[in-house]
């Protein structure tokens, strides 16, 4: 069964300091999404991103964060100055349109400490 | 207003017994789907069941069915013959527009904490 790879599942981080969350969607995939989640909290969309650009991104998304597809594969969520309240779980997901059932695969999340 | 309430913060059943798990949704869409994940202690989300706004029947994965109904915009999920492995959060998501337009987002609910006792 194809995954989706996060990288780290682990970081701390202190305040004001750039962190980058890595992911590898499903190779024939087309539509990427960052998810978050605080603790305990519900799951929160931040931005979906297709065809080397953002489709759509929530109120969360401001402009300490951006994503990129560097080299084709890997899909970046950058947090420039890191907050307090940054500190969740990240979860990338990747959806292919052929199949919508089955679309929306996450990966294991990043769980990002902001100290 | 909540576009996918879930009532039930926690939940308990006995081993071996059906639980069923709320979900109300709100969309003016008439194309959407909804969906139920599990996330267990380990933090990832693992996709259940899918059900289309078009869809006739009510969907089943195994032990897992979706008991639609349409008019009254509701998802609940049943899982039978509850395991121990079952324990975990449960999550309804909502996808607005057709499943044509794959850059649409899910939209969650809130989750509900299921504990399945032996």
């Amino acid at each position: 069964e194809p995954e989706v790879t996060q990288t780290p599942s682990h970081q701390v981080t202190q305040m004001g300091q750039e962190v980058i969350l890595r992911c590898v969607p499903i190779s024939n995939h087309l539509y990427f999404y960052w998810y978050r989640q605080i603790l305990g909290q519900k799951v929160e969309f931040l931005v979906s991103f297709y065809n080397n650009e953002i489709s759509e991104k929530s109120e969360i998304f401001d402009d300490q964060f951006s994503v990129e597809r560097p080299d084709g594969s890997n899909f970046t969520l950058k947090i420039r100055s890191t907050k307090l309240e940054d500190s969740a779980m990240y979860f990338c997901a990747s959806r292919q349109a052929i199949r919508p059932n089955y679309g929306y695969t996450f990966g294991s999340g990043t769980r990002l400490t902001v100290v | 207003a909540q576009k996918i309430t879930q009532t039930q913060p926690g939940m308990f059943v006995q081993e071996k017994e059906a639980v069923t798990l709320d979900c109300t949704y709100d969309t003016s869409d008439p194309s959407y789907g909804l969906f139920w994940y599990k996330q267990p202690s380990s933090g990832e989300m693992i996709f259940l069941i899918y059900q289309g706004s078009y869809d006739q029947q009510n969907a089943t994965e195994g032990r897992y069915s979706l008991n639609f109904q349409k008019a009254r915009k509701s998802a609940n999920l049943v899982i039978s013959a509850s395991q121990l492995g079952d324990s975990a959060m449960y999550f309804c998501a909502m996808r607005e527009g057709p499943a044509s337009g794959g850059y649409n987002k899910l939209i969650f609910g809130a989750g509900t904490r299921l504990a399945v006792h032996p």
